[in-house]
């Protein structure tokens, strides 16, 4: 089945250590976000890739990076977690401007 | 206030009827969207809806669009356990981005 895969599922780092959260698509879509989401709150979009073209939104702390080295793969670079980065990473898949694909999203705990 | 809202709780009886409610700000609004969040996942999208279009239906789903209220609902019929989730309401707007805004969610309980 085509799908949005994200690993891990939950990950625990350090306070100030750098982490790196994957996703890869077998969609084949043009567009790969990054949402953060907090509890009871609403998905906060960080940045996407509309093919290669990188799009950061003007709120999102330099803290946060993004790779894209392909089509299939999007990563999203912690360079030093502080402990509100604590949050639900969802990546997420379109094609142009059509409907969005969420993956399972990784729980980031940072102590 | 915010572009998207919606209530954040509703507690429904299984087997009942369930209408969660979403109002939104913008009018070019050209899509609108549910999705549905189980606990510790990603979002789910359910269904959506073209602005053009007061009602679909899909199974168990009724979705009712009312453009000069700018109020969208999301019918459940026979509602279930596993209907227990999170749902979000999301607008795309016409002429500017592309990226949908989502609301708060609308936690919904289901109990026996």
């Amino acid at each position: 089945d085509a799908m949005v895969i994200q690993n891990p599922r939950y990950q625990v780092t350090q306070f100030g250590k750098p982490v790196t959260l994957s996703c890869s698509q077998t969609l084949n879509h043009n567009v790969m976000y990054w949402y953060q989401q907090k509890s009871s709150q609403a998905p906060k979009l960080l940045f996407h890739y509309y093919d290669k073209d990188f799009n950061n939104e003007a709120d999102t702390p330099d803290n946060f990076q993004s790779r894209r080295p392909n089509t299939s793969f999007c990563f999203l670079d912690i360079r030093s977690p502080g402990l509100g980065d604590a949050a639900m990473y969802l990546c997420a898949t379109s094609q142009d401007s059509y409907e969005q694909y969420f993956g399972p999203g990784t729980r980031l705990t940072v102590t | 206030g915010e572009d998207v809202e919606q209530s954040l709780f509703l507690s429904v009886r299984e087997g009942d009827s369930s209408v969660i409610n979403c109002t939104y700000t913008d009018s070019s609004s050209t899509y609108l969207y549910w999705y549905k969040q189980e606990p510790g996942a990603g979002l789910q999208l359910l269904t959506y809806i073209f602005s053009n279009m007061d009602m679909k239906q899909d199974q168990r789903l009724t979705v009712l669009l009312n453009k000069k209220d700018k109020h969208l609902s999301l019918r459940i019929a026979d509602t279930q356990t596993g209907d227990s989730a999170i749902y979000f309401c999301a607008e795309k707007r016409a002429g500017g981005s592309y990226i949908p805004t989502f609301g708060r969610g609308t936690s919904l309980i289901v109990h026996p």
